[in-house]
């Protein structure tokens, strides 16, 4: 089972700043890396796929790159709404599909 | 308007049963493999199955393998968990997902989920 370890746990910033996310694969993904955004009591939100690829109607204030083990998801310049948990996803090697333990991206 | 609504959870005893039933509307559902996605309350997200297109092949976790059973009725645009032998790790909000046209097991479209509770 491929273990994907996000870091850090959570991350207080304020709206305006950059905000950058970690996600280490415990073996290679190659580019089959999604990132999803959660908001309290909602369902998660699909942002990035294949590591780099946006989502439909995502904005572009988010980016994912890296492939093989290291993946980064960055928010350029953060809006009020997006303050939430961040997941990272991988699909290359399952069952299982598995997801990362989250980072909270809270305002400081 | 696209969506998924599941029903189903409730609140049962260790070693209970429960069918889960996901509805969709707005999008071909006979077109996408689906997934049950699971989050105990305050944790993390948790993939528990998944089930192809013609609901052919369908794929588990280990914990829920055996006890769990994933199945579509394309004819009735719904997804389905059997769950048996519940325990109380199996406590959680149980999200449908749909997977992306080009990628099964990516997830662009997801349900508001069904809270599944586990107790004595």
């Amino acid at each position: 089972e491929i273990v994907l370890t996000q870091s850090p746990a959570t991350l207080s910033l304020s709206p305006g700043e950059r905000a950058t996310l970690s996600c280490r694969a415990s073996q290679s993904v190659s580019s089959f890396l999604a990132w999803y955004q959660q908001k309290p009591g909602q369902a998660p939100r699909l942002l990035i796929y294949d590591a780099s690829s946006r989502a439909t109607g995502i904005p572009a204030r988010f980016s994912g790159s890296g492939s093989g083990t290291d993946f980064t998801l960055t928010i350029s310049s953060l809006e009020p709404e997006d303050f939430a948990v961040y997941y990272c996803q991988q699909r290359y090697d399952w069952p299982p599909l598995t997801f990362g333990g989250g980072t909270k991206v809270e305002i400081k | 308007e696209v969506r998924l609504v599941e029903s189903g959870g409730g609140v049962l005893q260790p070693g209970g049963s429960l069918r889960l039933s996901c509805a969709a509307s707005g999008f071909t559902f006979s077109n996408f493999a689906l997934s049950w996605v699971r989050q105990a309350p305050g944790k993390g997200l948790e993939w528990v199955s998944g089930i192809s297109i013609s609901g052919n092949s369908t794929y588990y976790i280990d914990s829920v393998r055996r006890r769990f059973t994933i199945s579509r009725d394309n004819s009735k645009n719904t997804l389905y968990l059997q769950v048996n032998s519940l325990r109380v790790d199996d406590t959680a909000i149980y999200y449908c997902a749909k997977g992306r046209p080009e990628d099964d097991f990516y997830f662009d479209l997801w349900g508001r989920g069904t809270l599944v509770t586990v107790s004595s």
